[in-house]
């Protein structure tokens, strides 16, 4: 089925581990995004991405890094877990050249932080 | 910078009951207008959009109507269920630059009462 591909659905790390939150979407679109969603903050964009070999920094990037080698893959790297970053993350994909696509999104990536 | 204000929730209401969540926008040029929904546990997906001033959205019996004159794009349903307890999310995309990017409302929580 197309759509965009979020693992792992659940992750327990420590603090100061890393890891690595996988996003992949098979509808060829060019804009990829990462979000992370907690309790009554919304969705605040962490990274993006508006084709392969281009990202850019959104609201929350501290701690993240990401990159773009392909227009299917968008792989979001955490460098050194904090308690602060259990929260549960999406990953989002659109077409780039018009105002009326909407996006569609991963189903979720519950990470917790101990 | 373009924005989304949404209606603080969480709204409850009974089944049957007819629904109205307010969302108003800020922006520039000629957006395209969206409602997402989130149910429990799940990702966001596109419940209706409108790309257009006057243009209505409609979707399992949804509606919202851009208003350019209001600068509004409330979503309506005649008679909630059970089913439709969620989170909804107002967006809207510019069509230049970095303005293609959705930005979101803070989202309202609906809970529907047997």
């Amino acid at each position: 089925n197309a759509g965009v591909t979020q693992t792992p659905k659940f992750q327990v790390l420590k603090t100061g581990q890393s890891m690595t939150l996988q996003c992949a979407q098979d509808m060829n679109h060019e804009y990829m995004s990462w979000y992370r969603q907690d309790p009554g903050m919304g969705l605040r964009l962490i990274h993006y991405s508006v084709g392969a070999g281009i990202t850019d920094q959104g609201e929350v990037p501290n701690g993240y890094n990401v990159s773009r080698s392909t227009t299917e893959d968008f792989p979001l790297r955490l460098l050194s877990a904090a308690p602060s970053q259990t929260s549960v993350y999406f990953c989002a994909s659109s077409y780039w050249g018009g105002s009326n696509y909407g996006y569609t999104f991963g189903s979720g990536t519950r990470l917790t932080v101990v | 910078g373009d924005s989304v204000t949404q209606m603080e929730g969480p709204v409850t209401l009974s089944e049957e009951a007819f629904l109205t969540i307010n969302c108003t926008y800020t922006a520039t040029g000629y957006p395209s207008l969206f409602w997402y929904v989130q149910y429990p546990g799940e990702g966001l997906q596109l419940l209706l959009k409108a790309t257009k001033a006057d243009d209505k959205g409609s979707n399992k019996g949804f509606e919202a109507t851009y208003r350019k004159e209001t600068t509004s794009f409330h979503l309506e349903k005649g008679s909630v269920q059970v089913s439709d307890s969620a989170v909804y999310f107002c967006a809207l995309r510019g069509n230049a630059g970095n303005n293609r990017k959705l930005i979101w409302g803070l989202g309202t929580s609906l809970a529907v009462n047997p």
